[in-house]
Formats: C-alpha cells, structure tokens, sequence
C-alpha cells in the first residue's frame, strides 16, 4: 500500500510553543485529512483539505495541502495541554481508500 | 451532532471463533468504511462500502473477512475463523461523498483473540 511519513515521530513542547509536523508521500494524493487520537479513541477529523495549495485554519491549527500533492503540513499555535495526543494524516487519491501516516505523538508540558 | 457509534466497545474471543462488529454509521451518510489500528501502530484501511456493495478493499480484507449492510442502519464486519493477529482496534467511518468527502471516526471496537 501507499507509505506516507509523517514527521517528527515524537515531539515534547512546552505549553504557549508553536507546533509544526508534516506528511510526505511518493504518490499524488487529491485529498489530503489531518486527525486527532486520544488513547483508546477514534481518530477525530480536525482539517480537511482539496485542492493543491489549499491553506485551511481550524481555530488554532492550519493545514496547508502542498503544491506537489505529495505532502501536507499542519501547524498548532500557541499550544495548551489539552493539545496532546497523536496526530495522523490521511490521504486519498482517486479511488475511495484513505492511507494514514505513522503519526506524530505530541506531548505539550505545562 | 451525529456520529458514529459501535458495539460493543470491547470483544474476547478465543481463536477460531466468529466475531461480527457492529456500526451505525451517520444517518446521511452514504460511504462506509472499516479500519484497524494494531496498538501503537497506524491506521490500517481495511475496506469501502458503497451502495450496498465493496467499492475497495486492502491486502488486509482477504477471504476471512466480510461486510455487510443488513438493514437502513447498521453496518457490519464479520471476521471468521479469529486469529490471533486479529487482536486490534477496529474503527468504522462513514462518509457523506467520495469527491470531497470527509470521514468520521467511531469509537471503536477493542478485539482480543486469546
């Protein structure tokens, strides 16, 4: 299946920081979607993205869809603790299947 | 709002067992979907489901695996003959179109094949 790498793996902030974590693939994606997991839960969609280029803002996240359509960035300002969790993008090219990326395990300190 | 809901939150079967998980999708949701999460690992596609028959599936969905949309409501994956590989976190997601569609997550069903 489609590989998609997200980095960092991991990352340890202290609360007020700005976060920056990114999703590059060697396929062309048409859709890219970014999401959120809290342990023993289902991933909660947090920004969707459709069109190359596209820049979206969700309150204090912002998503950009790159220009090549082989990766997507997202961006967390001004971090608060409740902001830990792991964070997954989601691709889709032209047929109905989502490929998720590794993740990125983010831990805000307070 | 709506959302996806699946029972139960957690099975245990013994090995060789059938399990059948169950979701009720978003009521006005057209696209159906089944996932799993080995723990600490990623999401895993496992299949699409559209009017009333399989639009996709992975390497993973092979001959054990099966879904199934039986009434207006509710949409099931069968899983026969367990292993104990199959001991993951399985997620359904429903869509409300392919062209821009979003997914929305379950909660999910813990499966633990002993």
């Amino acid at each position: 299946g489609q590989q998609l790498n997200q980095s960092p793996q991991s990352m340890f902030i202290q609360e007020g920081e700005d976060v920056s974590m990114n999703c590059t693939s060697s396929s062309i994606f048409n859709t890219w979607l970014w999401y959120k997991q809290d342990p023993g839960e289902g991933p909660v969609l947090l920004i969707a993205l459709y069109k190359a280029g596209e820049l979206t803002s969700n309150g204090r996240l912002t998503a950009q869809f790159g220009i090549t359509r082989k990766d997507s960035f997202l961006n967390i300002s001004a971090s608060i603790p409740s902001d830990v969790g792991i964070y997954f993008c989601a691709g889709r090219n032209t047929g109905n299947q989502f490929y998720f990326g590794t993740g990125t395990s983010l831990t805000v300190i307070p | 709002e709506p959302e996806v809901t699946q029972t139960p939150s957690h099975q245990v079967t013994q090995m060789g067992q059938e399990v059948i998980l169950r979701c009720v999708p978003i009521s006005n949701h057209l696209y159906f979907y089944w996932y799993r999460q080995i723990l600490g690992q990623k999401v895993e596609f496992l299949v699409s489901f559209y009017n009333n028959e399989i639009s996709e599936k992975s390497e993973i969905f092979d001959d054990q695996f099966s879904v199934e949309r039986p009434d207006g409501s509710n949409f099931t994956l069968k899983i026969r003959s367990t292993k104990l590989e199959d001991s993951a976190m399985y997620f359904c997601a429903s869509g409300s179109g392919q062209g821009v569609s979003e997914q929305y997550f379950g909660p999910g069903t813990r499966l633990t094949v002993t």
